[in-house]
């Protein structure tokens, strides 16, 4: 099974500035990475596909790049609203894993 | 416009049974593959099992390997999750979620969850 692994756990950030977060698999997952941003007690949103894709409806501020093993969410100009767990998953092959999920507070 | 929603999660014994249903709307069924995923209470996510729009491909997680079956009804529209020999760490909210593309791999809609709790 492919193994996903994000850095940092948990980050706090200001009201307009930038975060990226990181994601990295055991193994070349090629494009096939996605990120979704969960909130307490909701069902998960897809932000980005295919690595880079940006959802429809998802603010431009959000943005993800990388490919193979390696890859990272941004999010800029942050709001209050982008305070959630970010998680990224990999599509490339069953089990599709997620990893293990990155709170960001917004101060 | 889309919509899942989820049944049948409860309290069930160490050992038990159970079947979760998925009740879809708003799309062509057939053809999009879908899935569950869990969340333990506090916990991350984690993909469970997806299925193929025609119900002819199927996988699981190692952890639920030979216990837990997906199935799905074309015809009633429905997606299922049977679940045997329930365990303590099968505890979770569980989700089921639609393919965004036919067999894609990602996942723009997802039902509400439903609770399934393991303890005696």
């Amino acid at each position: 099974d492919i193994q996903m692994t994000q850095s940092p756990s948990s980050l706090s950030a200001s009201v307009g500035g930038r975060v990226t977060i990181t994601c990295r698999a055991s193994q070349s997952v090629r494009s096939y990475l996605n990120w979704y941003q969960q909130k307490p007690g909701k069902a998960p949103k897809l932000l980005i596909y295919t690595a880079s894709s940006l959802q429809s409806g998802v603010p431009s501020r959000f943005s993800g790049s990388g490919s193979g093993t390696d890859f990272t969410l941004t999010i800029n100009s942050l709001q209050p609203e982008d305070s959630a767990t970010y998680y990224c998953q990999q599509s490339y092959s069953t089990p599709y894993t997620f990893g293990q999920g990155t709170k960001l507070e917004i101060k | 416009e889309v919509q899942l929603v989820e049944s049948g999660g409860g309290l069930v014994q160490p050992g038990g049974s159970l079947r979760l249903s998925c009740a879809a709307s708003g799309f062509t069924f057939s053809s999009y593959a879908m899935t569950w995923v869990r969340q333990a209470p506090g916990k991350g996510l984690e993909w469970v099992s997806g299925i193929s729009g025609s119900g002819g491909s199927t996988y699981y997680a190692d952890s639920v390997k030979g216990r837990f079956t997906i199935s799905r009804d074309n015809s009633k529209n429905t997606l299922y999750l049977q679940m045997n020999n329930l365990r303590a760490e099968d505890t979770a909210v569980y989700y089921c979620a639609k393919a965004s593309e036919a067999n894609s791999g990602y996942f723009q809609h997802w039902g509400q969850g439903t609770l399934v709790t393991v303890s005696s």
